[in-house]
Protein backbone atom coordinates (compact mmCIF):
# COMPACT_ATOMS: atom_id res chain seq x y z
CA UNK A 1 0.00 0.00 0.00
CA UNK A 2 1.06 3.46 -0.76
CA UNK A 3 1.34 6.47 1.89
CA UNK A 4 2.32 9.91 2.05
CA UNK A 5 3.84 11.87 4.68
CA UNK A 6 3.90 15.80 4.50
CA UNK A 7 6.21 17.33 7.61
CA UNK A 8 4.43 20.74 8.93
CA UNK A 9 0.72 20.99 8.49
CA UNK A 10 1.66 24.82 8.30
CA UNK A 11 5.34 26.37 7.12
CA UNK A 12 5.47 30.20 7.28
CA UNK A 13 8.30 32.23 5.00
CA UNK A 14 9.14 35.25 4.63
CA UNK A 15 8.14 37.31 1.44
CA UNK A 16 11.78 36.28 -0.60
CA UNK A 17 12.92 33.78 1.82
CA UNK A 18 13.31 30.05 0.31
CA UNK A 19 10.12 27.41 0.57
CA UNK A 20 11.10 24.13 1.80
CA UNK A 21 8.20 21.63 1.85
CA UNK A 22 8.93 17.97 2.74
CA UNK A 23 7.28 14.78 1.65
CA UNK A 24 8.16 11.02 2.44
CA UNK A 25 6.38 8.49 0.36
CA UNK A 26 6.28 4.82 0.76
CA UNK A 27 5.56 2.31 -2.30
CA UNK A 28 5.98 -1.53 -3.10
CA UNK A 29 6.83 -0.17 -6.86
CA UNK A 30 8.32 2.47 -8.57
CA UNK A 31 6.28 6.19 -7.62
CA UNK A 32 4.90 8.25 -10.12
CA UNK A 33 4.76 11.40 -7.30
CA UNK A 34 3.15 14.81 -8.11
CA UNK A 35 2.68 18.50 -5.73
CA UNK A 36 -0.47 19.97 -6.16
CA UNK A 37 -1.47 23.13 -5.01
CA UNK A 38 -4.98 24.44 -3.91
CA UNK A 39 -5.81 27.76 -3.21
CA UNK A 40 -8.39 29.26 -1.27
CA UNK A 41 -12.00 28.31 -2.67
CA UNK A 42 -10.52 26.58 -5.21
CA UNK A 43 -9.99 22.85 -6.89
CA UNK A 44 -6.71 21.33 -6.59
CA UNK A 45 -4.20 22.16 -9.87
CA UNK A 46 -1.00 20.18 -10.94
CA UNK A 47 2.24 21.92 -10.17
CA UNK A 48 4.77 19.38 -10.78
CA UNK A 49 5.17 15.71 -11.32
CA UNK A 50 7.80 12.88 -11.65
CA UNK A 51 7.46 9.72 -13.71
CA UNK A 52 10.65 8.27 -14.89
CA UNK A 53 14.40 10.31 -16.21
CA UNK A 54 15.49 13.21 -14.73
CA UNK A 55 14.67 13.19 -10.80
CA UNK A 56 14.94 16.96 -10.53
CA UNK A 57 11.67 18.09 -12.05
CA UNK A 58 10.24 21.68 -12.35
CA UNK A 59 7.12 23.19 -12.20
CA UNK A 60 4.97 26.41 -12.59
CA UNK A 61 5.43 29.38 -10.78
CA UNK A 62 9.15 28.49 -9.88
CA UNK A 63 8.46 25.18 -7.88
CA UNK A 64 10.53 22.46 -8.64
CA UNK A 65 11.36 19.15 -6.46
CA UNK A 66 14.04 16.38 -6.58
CA UNK A 67 13.20 12.47 -6.37
CA UNK A 68 15.42 11.37 -4.08
CA UNK A 69 14.77 7.04 -4.09
CA UNK A 70 17.50 6.23 -1.56
CA UNK A 71 15.47 9.13 1.37
CA UNK A 72 11.96 7.65 -0.31
CA UNK A 73 11.96 12.32 -0.88
CA UNK A 74 10.06 14.62 -3.20
CA UNK A 75 10.83 17.51 -1.68
CA UNK A 76 9.30 20.63 -2.87
CA UNK A 77 11.24 24.23 -2.96
CA UNK A 78 11.40 27.58 -4.43
CA UNK A 79 14.12 30.22 -4.10
CA UNK A 80 12.06 33.32 -2.85
CA UNK A 81 8.76 32.92 -2.05
CA UNK A 82 5.68 35.80 -3.70
CA UNK A 83 2.84 36.66 -1.02
CA UNK A 84 1.04 34.90 -4.19
CA UNK A 85 2.43 31.54 -3.12
CA UNK A 86 0.10 31.58 -0.29
CA UNK A 87 -1.93 27.96 -0.29
CA UNK A 88 -2.40 24.86 0.38
CA UNK A 89 0.36 22.23 -1.17
CA UNK A 90 -0.06 18.46 -1.52
CA UNK A 91 2.19 15.72 -2.06
CA UNK A 92 0.57 12.37 -4.06
CA UNK A 93 1.95 9.27 -5.01
CA UNK A 94 0.97 6.65 -7.16
CA UNK A 95 2.22 3.26 -8.69
CA UNK A 96 3.46 3.40 -11.97
CA UNK A 97 1.41 0.44 -13.49
CA UNK A 98 -1.66 1.35 -15.45
CA UNK A 99 -4.96 2.28 -13.45
CA UNK A 100 -3.60 3.07 -10.51
CA UNK A 101 -5.17 5.87 -7.79
CA UNK A 102 -3.47 8.97 -6.03
CA UNK A 103 -3.06 8.72 -3.13
CA UNK A 104 -2.25 12.05 -1.25
CA UNK A 105 -0.71 13.25 1.74
CA UNK A 106 -2.53 15.84 4.47
CA UNK A 107 -1.08 18.88 2.75
CA UNK A 108 1.27 21.97 4.02
CA UNK A 109 -0.23 25.28 4.32
CA UNK A 110 2.05 27.62 3.05
CA UNK A 111 1.94 31.39 4.68
CA UNK A 112 3.98 33.85 2.98
CA UNK A 113 4.37 36.84 5.71
CA UNK A 114 5.34 40.48 4.17
CA UNK B 1 -11.45 24.91 -22.77
CA UNK B 2 -14.14 24.61 -19.98
CA UNK B 3 -12.49 23.44 -16.54
CA UNK B 4 -14.59 20.83 -14.15
CA UNK B 5 -18.04 21.77 -12.89
CA UNK B 6 -19.42 21.03 -9.71
CA UNK B 7 -22.72 21.95 -8.16
CA UNK B 8 -24.03 22.84 -5.46
CA UNK B 9 -21.02 24.22 -4.40
CA UNK B 10 -22.04 24.92 -1.05
CA UNK B 11 -24.76 22.83 1.05
CA UNK B 12 -26.00 22.53 4.82
CA UNK B 13 -28.39 19.72 6.06
CA UNK B 14 -29.43 18.24 8.64
CA UNK B 15 -27.87 14.50 9.60
CA UNK B 16 -29.95 12.09 8.53
CA UNK B 17 -30.94 14.03 5.66
CA UNK B 18 -30.04 12.89 1.63
CA UNK B 19 -28.25 15.30 -0.97
CA UNK B 20 -26.89 14.87 -4.36
CA UNK B 21 -23.66 16.44 -6.01
CA UNK B 22 -22.95 16.86 -9.94
CA UNK B 23 -20.33 16.77 -11.75
CA UNK B 24 -19.57 17.63 -15.34
CA UNK B 25 -15.81 16.52 -16.54
CA UNK B 26 -13.68 18.37 -19.30
CA UNK B 27 -15.15 17.19 -22.45
CA UNK B 28 -13.11 14.07 -23.51
CA UNK B 29 -11.94 12.60 -20.48
CA UNK B 30 -12.88 9.21 -20.01
CA UNK B 31 -11.99 8.69 -16.49
CA UNK B 32 -13.97 10.50 -13.33
CA UNK B 33 -13.03 10.39 -10.50
CA UNK B 34 -14.78 11.82 -6.28
CA UNK B 35 -12.79 12.77 -3.56
CA UNK B 36 -13.51 13.27 -0.43
CA UNK B 37 -11.63 16.12 1.54
CA UNK B 38 -12.05 16.81 5.37
CA UNK B 39 -11.14 19.77 6.69
CA UNK B 40 -7.32 19.50 7.51
CA UNK B 41 -6.63 16.13 5.48
CA UNK B 42 -5.59 15.23 2.33
CA UNK B 43 -7.99 14.51 -0.44
CA UNK B 44 -9.10 10.34 -0.25
CA UNK B 45 -10.44 8.86 -3.05
CA UNK B 46 -14.13 7.68 -3.41
CA UNK B 47 -14.75 6.22 -6.34
CA UNK B 48 -12.85 6.43 -9.93
CA UNK B 49 -15.21 5.25 -13.31
CA UNK B 50 -13.64 4.66 -16.58
CA UNK B 51 -16.35 6.11 -19.12
CA UNK B 52 -19.42 4.62 -17.28
CA UNK B 53 -17.58 1.31 -15.41
CA UNK B 54 -16.69 1.45 -12.11
CA UNK B 55 -12.76 0.86 -11.88
CA UNK B 56 -12.72 1.19 -8.08
CA UNK B 57 -15.10 2.18 -5.02
CA UNK B 58 -13.04 -0.04 -2.55
CA UNK B 59 -13.56 3.34 -0.48
CA UNK B 60 -17.00 4.26 -0.71
CA UNK B 61 -19.30 3.75 1.82
CA UNK B 62 -21.72 1.92 0.35
CA UNK B 63 -23.89 1.78 3.01
CA UNK B 64 -24.94 5.38 2.70
CA UNK B 65 -22.90 6.95 -0.02
CA UNK B 66 -23.78 6.24 -4.39
CA UNK B 67 -22.61 7.47 -7.33
CA UNK B 68 -23.49 6.47 -10.84
CA UNK B 69 -21.72 7.76 -14.57
CA UNK B 70 -24.37 6.96 -16.61
CA UNK B 71 -23.70 8.15 -19.74
CA UNK B 72 -19.85 8.13 -19.36
CA UNK B 73 -20.04 11.91 -19.55
CA UNK B 74 -21.37 13.52 -16.10
CA UNK B 75 -21.50 12.28 -12.45
CA UNK B 76 -23.75 12.51 -9.74
CA UNK B 77 -22.71 11.45 -6.06
CA UNK B 78 -25.62 10.78 -3.41
CA UNK B 79 -25.01 10.50 0.68
CA UNK B 80 -28.32 9.01 2.19
CA UNK B 81 -28.71 9.12 4.94
CA UNK B 82 -26.24 12.03 5.76
CA UNK B 83 -23.76 11.79 9.40
CA UNK B 84 -21.95 14.71 11.00
CA UNK B 85 -18.86 13.08 9.70
CA UNK B 86 -20.01 13.06 6.07
CA UNK B 87 -19.34 17.10 6.72
CA UNK B 88 -16.28 17.66 3.87
CA UNK B 89 -15.50 19.00 0.50
CA UNK B 90 -16.56 16.51 -2.03
CA UNK B 91 -14.21 17.25 -5.18
CA UNK B 92 -14.54 15.93 -8.66
CA UNK B 93 -12.08 15.14 -11.03
CA UNK B 94 -11.42 14.36 -14.25
CA UNK B 95 -8.91 12.56 -17.06
CA UNK B 96 -7.20 11.46 -20.37
CA UNK B 97 -6.85 7.81 -20.23
CA UNK B 98 -3.14 8.61 -20.39
CA UNK B 99 -4.37 10.96 -17.24
CA UNK B 100 -4.41 7.64 -15.36
CA UNK B 101 -1.03 6.55 -15.80
CA UNK B 102 0.69 10.47 -15.05
CA UNK B 103 -1.42 11.33 -12.53
CA UNK B 104 -2.35 14.83 -14.39
CA UNK B 105 -6.30 15.28 -12.52
CA UNK B 106 -8.29 18.40 -13.03
CA UNK B 107 -10.08 19.55 -10.27
CA UNK B 108 -13.36 20.76 -10.04
CA UNK B 109 -13.76 23.51 -7.08
CA UNK B 110 -15.51 21.33 -5.15
CA UNK B 111 -18.77 20.80 -3.13
CA UNK B 112 -18.33 21.89 0.55
CA UNK B 113 -21.31 19.69 2.76
CA UNK B 114 -21.99 20.41 6.37
CA UNK B 115 -24.17 18.12 8.00
CA UNK B 116 -25.68 19.60 11.12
Amino acid sequence: AQSVTQLGSHVSVSEGALVLLRCNYSSSVPPYLFWYVQYPNQGLQLLLKYTTGATLVKGINGFEAEFKKSETSFHLTKPSAHMSDAAEYFCAVSDSGAGNMLTFGGGTRLMVKP
Amino acid sequence: EAGVAQSPRYKIIEKRQSVAFWCNPISGHATLYWYQQILGQGPKLLIQFQNNGVVDDSQLPKDRFSAERLKGVDSTLKIQPAKLEDSAVYLCASSTAGGINTGELFFGEGSRLTVL
